[in-house]
């Protein structure tokens, strides 16, 4: 059980570029969550999967910001044209549907939008 | 909607002091209940959570009770150590959703 991972750690971008992040979760887990981290506040909710089906979104989640889980193992999350309001930290967390579905986080991904 | 309210921080401690983070929620249902930590420069860790009213979850001496009564679910340790210095989230998942809702955040610091 190597943990949840996210790929890259940082990413620095120019307003209107479009970047996209990667997570890869535990192996056997079959739920996949993004949420959004910005400085000093708690992590907001942005969207799930279970296998490959996107089965919940947030409003948060604008027309700019697009995820997949092609093949139901890892996932991306692509902003379009980004803003400078995009700068957080993009965390990914992943659970088993059965049980209790603990939800176990990776390191972030954070975005600097200059 | 649900809500998670924590106390605001930072919370700072001298070493072997006695901790509380109260948290409270507002929620429909029966959520379960977390909290996690944020070390610095780390992702969040699980440190203890409790699915039913009354239950109490434990870890690394950290402890927190559910109280449906109160709707609160506040962290406690007898006794603080330097290396517990972290962001301490409170967090719910509602039974009818799978998305956790996070409360702001409590940085706690120790001092020798």
């Amino acid at each position: 059980d190597t943990g949840v991972s996210q790929d890259p750690r940082h990413k620095i971008t120019k307003r209107g570029q479009n970047v996209t992040f990667r997570c890869d979760p535990i192996s056997e887990h079959n739920r996949l969550y993004w949420y959004r981290q910005t400085l000093g506040q708690g992590p907001e909710f942005l969207t799930y999967f279970q296998n490959e089906a996107q089965l919940e979104k947030s409003r948060l989640l604008s027309d700019r910001f697009s995820a997949e889980r092609p093949k139901g193992s890892f996932s991306t999350l692509e902003i379009q044209r980004t803003e400078q309001g995009d700068s957080a930290m993009y965390l990914c967390a992943s659970s088993l549907v059965s049980g209790e579905g603990t939800q176990y986080f990776g390191p972030g991904t954070r975005l600097l939008v200059l | 909607g649900d809500s998670v309210t924590q106390m605001e921080g930072p919370v700072t401690l001298s070493e072997e002091a006695f901790l509380t983070i109260n948290c409270t929620y507002t929620a429909t249902g029966y959520p379960s209940l977390f909290w996690y930590v944020q070390y610095p420069g780390e992702g969040l860790q699980l440190l203890l959570k409790a699915t039913k009213a009354d239950d109490k979850g434990s870890n690394k001496g950290f402890e927190a009770t559910y109280r449906k009564e109160t709707t609160s679910f506040h962290l406690e340790k007898g006794s603080v150590q330097v290396s517990d210095s972290a962001v301490y989230f409170c967090a719910l998942r509602n039974n009818a959703g799978n998305m956790l809702t996070f409360g702001g955040g409590t940085r706690l610091m120790v001092k020798p």
